[in-house]
């Protein structure tokens, strides 16, 4: 599975765009870029998945360049409850999933 | 809808003692099951995954084993629990659609463990 490195902690303030890089320098061909969130004593919640170029959801978007060594996940307009940490993944999607959890970027939301 | 449970939701154990936590998954059929440790301040780490009854696949060698006595619940075990096993257990499921299963995996409320 591709090694992921991301910020360890990012802060920003509410009605901000936020935007957390991560890098994937040896991402195979059939990987797929995954994001989730996790609060604390919660479980991670999945937050999008993308192959290339944009992805787009209700809660966030996902910038994935060409040469897919790194994405974006980018959060519109941050409120208090965005506090998190946030896991970049990155694993091929057949059969069962060994996802592989990095420390990920605690981001925090300053009122 | 689907939905996953685990329990207890907080343990405290005495080291040497065994311990057994429980997830079941409701509203799916053959999910793959999960099962991660995550120690304090750290990321998840995958202990055990499961793709079907009584298949298990074991990412860490350790003193916990894993059972799936049926096709919606998924058992972490130990005989002797050590120090060392304190953490925030998560179990999760996914689904396989057409052999792909897109990475997302939904995880359960978490069990805290504290060994003493």
């Amino acid at each position: 599975l591709a090694k992921t490195t991301q910020p360890i902690s990012m802060d920003s303030y509410e009605g901000q765009e936020v935007n957390i890089t991560c890098s994937h320098n040896n991402i195979a061909t059939n990987d797929y870029i995954t994001w989730y969130q996790q609060f604390p004593s919660q479980g991670p919640r999945f937050i999008i998945q993308g192959y290339k170029t944009k992805v787009t959801n209700e809660v966030a978007s996902l910038f994935i360049p060409a040469d897919r060594k790194s994405s974006t996940l980018s959060l519109p307009r941050v409120s208090l409850s965005d506090t998190a940490v946030y896991y970049c993944l990155v694993g091929g999607v057949q059969g069962a999933q060994k996802l592989v959890f990095g420390q990920g970027t605690r981001l925090t939301i300053n009122p | 809808s689907q939905t996953i449970h685990q329990w207890p939701a907080t343990l405290v154990q005495p080291v040497g003692s065994p311990l057994s936590l429980e997830c079941t998954v409701e509203g799916t059929s053959n999910p793959n099951l999960y099962w991660y440790r995550q120690a304090a301040g750290r990321g998840l780490q995958l202990l055990f995954y499961s793709v079907g009854i009584g298949q298990i696949s074991s990412e860490v060698p350790q003193n916990l084993s894993a059972s799936r006595p049926q096709d919606r619940q998924f058992i972490l075990s130990s005989k002797k629990l050590l120090l060392s096993d304190s953490g925030f257990y998560l179990c999760a499921w996914s689904v396989l659609a057409g052999g792909f299963s897109y990475n997302e995996q939904f995880f359960g409320p978490g069990t805290r463990l504290t060994v003493l």
